[in-house]
């Protein structure tokens, strides 16, 4: 069961800015980083940001990870075909003895 | 470059346990970090399952930890995800990975993904 919100669907056209909020609490984004993985068709799923804002090696600079508070937020600058995915946030959350939650997941369409 | 592939039967009765090892190549397991187990139904988001570090502590979902458990086997350098009890709804591609883990700096994260094993329960 998700415990982190996000929207179902976002879209832009080639070169376009997109924006996925995730929405969570304060024991999981409040308290802990914040990790979006990149889901292509088909495929598992691949770590695109960690630490809240950390790009791993290989991952073009036109993705960008913020977070404010119990919020956090993807930006994919200058949108390309390839970029149509899935896309989740994920935090650990304190609770009981600890877990890892993850995002509802969003779909990002290239238009 | 570290890889990891799961294996395991791709059927699964009800009510029956359901068996996958995930092995490692490009480092050894006893070294260090947490491995991990995340599932995803078909058509569905991503779901944890849990994770178990080099010295054998583990963490577990709290809506499966009943049903759960994740083990080490460090001679063949690989770990194992078993969940009893199966029912229709536990139908998913189980992913194997390596996690990146710190209480201190508040990190938990995967890294490192097998390409997925699809396990279906069913008569």
């Amino acid at each position: 069961q998700s415990v982190l919100t996000q929207p179902p669907s976002a879209s832009g056209t080639p070169g376009q800015r997109v924006t996925i909020s995730c929405s969570g609490s304060n024991s999981n984004i409040g308290s802990n980083t914040v990790n979006w993985y990149q889901q292509l068709p088909g495929t598992a799923p691949k770590l695109l940001i960690s630490s809240n804002d950390q790009r791993p090696s290989g991952v073009p600079d036109r993705f960008s990870g913020s977070k404010s508070g119990t919020s956090a937020s993807l930006a994919i600058s200058g949108l390309q075909s390839e970029d149509e995915a899935d896309y989740y946030c994920a935090a650990w959350d304190d609770r009981l003895n600890g877990f890892c939650v993850f995002g509802t997941g969003t779909k990002v369409t290239v238009l | 470059q570290m890889q990891l592939q799961e294996s395991g039967p791709g059927l699964v009765k009800p009510s029956e346990t359901l068996s996958l090892t995930c092995g490692v190549s490009g480092y050894s397991i006893s070294n260090a970090y947490h491995w991990g187990w995340v599932r995803q139904p078909p058509g569905k988001g991503l779901e944890w399952v849990g994770s178990v570090y080099h010295t054998g502590s583990t963490y577990y979902s709290p809506s499966l930890k009943s049903r759960v458990t994740i083990s080490l086997d460090t001679s063949k350098n690989n770990f194992s995800l078993k969940l009893s009890s199966v029912t229709a709804a536990d139908t998913a591609v189980y992913y194997c990975a390596r996690v990146i883990h710190s209480s201190a700096w508040k990190l938990y994260y995967f890294d490192y993904w097998g390409q997925g094993i699809l396990v279906t329960v069913s008569s």
